[in-house]
């Protein structure tokens, strides 16, 4: 069965400080990792998409990495500001010809960002 | 600011009213998605269209009913729902057949049966 699972759960940081979000899949065969950041009550944006061949894809502060042989995905927020605080989520396609198919979704991480 | 608009962004129904979310995108994908999301859960499949037919059907009631009247428009229309219906139902699209498709969500419509 395709899995995401995503820690910590939950996260309360300082602002100004860095923080690491863990994304582990058993999604088969693979396709492409998206980390979405939600604010609460809207759309889920998306960060980062990396594919098989792709190990570190950067977006500003945001520094997502891919180990597709441990399945493992690592999203590193760096000098955090207090619009760092939302939901992120990690999103795996198992397909690579995705014809709009399906994607497995991790229940997300709450980050909390305090001043 | 997302290139998937949403209509309306609250909507208000009881059980036995008809009415319709609306979702449009312009950016060519051939993908288009709706999804739901309750509270601190994450977005769950409802049905996809791709090139404008439905491909997937998450074995939805039927009192949801989608629609995709061209590439640029999707539709999910609602009738005789449940308060277990309300949530956030987000539009998405993406362009099918790329192994590096981003799907891009709109801000969603949030739904409330009383």
């Amino acid at each position: 069965k395709n899995q995401v699972e995503q820690s910590p759960q939950s996260l309360i940081i300082l602002e100004g400080k860095n923080c690491t979000l863990q994304c582990n899949y058993t999604v088969s065969p693979f396709s492409n990792l998206r980390w979405y950041k939600q604010d609460t009550g809207r759309g889920p944006v998306s960060l980062t998409i990396m594919t098989f061949s792709e190990n570190t894809k950067s977006n500003g502060r945001y520094t997502a990495t891919l180990d597709a042989d441990t399945k493992q995905s690592s999203l590193h927020i760096t000098a955090s500001q207090l619009s760092d605080s939302a939901s992120y989520i990690c999103v795996v396609s198992g397909t690579y010809n995705t014809n709009a198919g399906k994607s497995t979704f991790g229940d997300g991480t709450t980050l909390t960002v305090k001043p | 600011d997302t290139e998937v608009t949403q209509t309306p962004k609250h909507l208000v129904m009881g059980m036995t009213n008809k009415k319709s979310l609306k979702c449009e995108q312009h950016m060519g994908h051939r993908a288009m998605y709706w999804y739901k999301q309750k509270a601190k859960k994450p977005p769950e499949l409802m049905f996809v269209y791709s090139y404008e037919k439905l491909s997937i059907n998450e074995s939805v009631p039927s009192r949801f009913s989608p629609e995709c009247p061209n590439s640029s428009l999707l539709n999910l229309h609602l009738h005789a729902l449940q308060p277990e219906d309300s949530a956030l139902y987000l539009c998405a699209s993406s362009q099918p057949g790329t192994s590096g498709n981003t799907i891009y969500f709109g801000e969603g419509s949030w739904l409330t049966v009383v």
